[in-house]
């Protein structure tokens, strides 16, 4: 149980296109998702906490027009970076949080999808 | 704002050696998880710790919530060559401000004796 995905993998993009990044809960429902970015070896950052039905709230220093998040359903939040540059390329992993455990013993445990690595050229 | 310190930062473990790192904080904290990350993937949870003095196992993996619920630490006996990669822990500080939001180590990476 506890599976998160996320897709794409590995994606390339050209400067100043966009590119969007989705992570999906797969046996359970998440009223809360997060996204990270990581660069190489270099602990977890977090950018923005998703809430399900509400808007995002972002970490100080992180841009929402450039890192925009849809979290439209229990299972699905999106991350869509804007306007991409060579310096948005980065690790980035997305976690999610049971909703089915709130209020219970393992509701702040978060199970991270396996990333997504952005190249922008 | 809220830091955790990691140690050791980097450590090389021979097969068979058990192996020991820890993670404290300035401010108590409710809730202490323990993951690994292994090169190109994300964290996965290993042990997840809700109260303090627990002393939770999986497998050859063991970790305790401190008594003072300042500080986390992860044992693991009798190291084998998976377990090279990144360990991380992250806390849930006991303020009302954090929304519940994990707060990370910068990770101690195992990796094997040359």
């Amino acid at each position: 149980g506890a599976v998160v995905s996320q897709h794409p993998s590995r994606v390339i993009c050209k400067s100043g296109t966009s590119v969007k990044i989705e992570c999906r809960s797969l046996d359970f429902q998440a009223t809360t998702m997060f996204w990270y970015r990581q660069f190489p070896k270099k602990s977890l950052m977090l950018m923005a906490t998703s809430n399900e039905g509400s808007k995002a709230t972002y970490e100080q220093g992180v841009e929402k027009d450039k890192f925009l998040i849809n979290h439209a359903s229990l299972t699905l939040s999106t991350l869509t970076v804007t306007s991409a540059h060579p310096e948005d390329s980065s690790f980035y992993i997305c976690s999610a949080r049971d909703a089915g455990t709130s209020g219970r013993r393992g509701s702040y445990e978060q199970y991270f999808g396996p990333g997504t690595r952005l190249t922008v050229t | 704002g809220q830091q955790l310190n990691q140690s050791p930062q980097s450590m090389f473990i021979q097969e068979g050696e058990d192996v020991s790192m820890n993670c404290t904080s300035s401010s108590i904290f409710n809730t202490w998880l323990w993951y690994k990350q292994d090169p190109g993937e994300g964290p996965v949870l290993l042990i997840a710790l809700y109260k303090a003095g627990e002393l939770t196992s999986n497998g050859r993996l063991t970790a305790q919530f401190g008594i003072t619920r300042k500080d986390s630490f992860l044992n693991i006996s009798a190291s084998i060559p998976s377990d090279v990669g990144i360990y991380f822990c992250a806390g849930r500080p006991n303020y009302g401000g954090s929304q519940g939001n994990l707060i990370f180590g910068k990770g101690t990476k195992l990796s094997v004796k040359p």
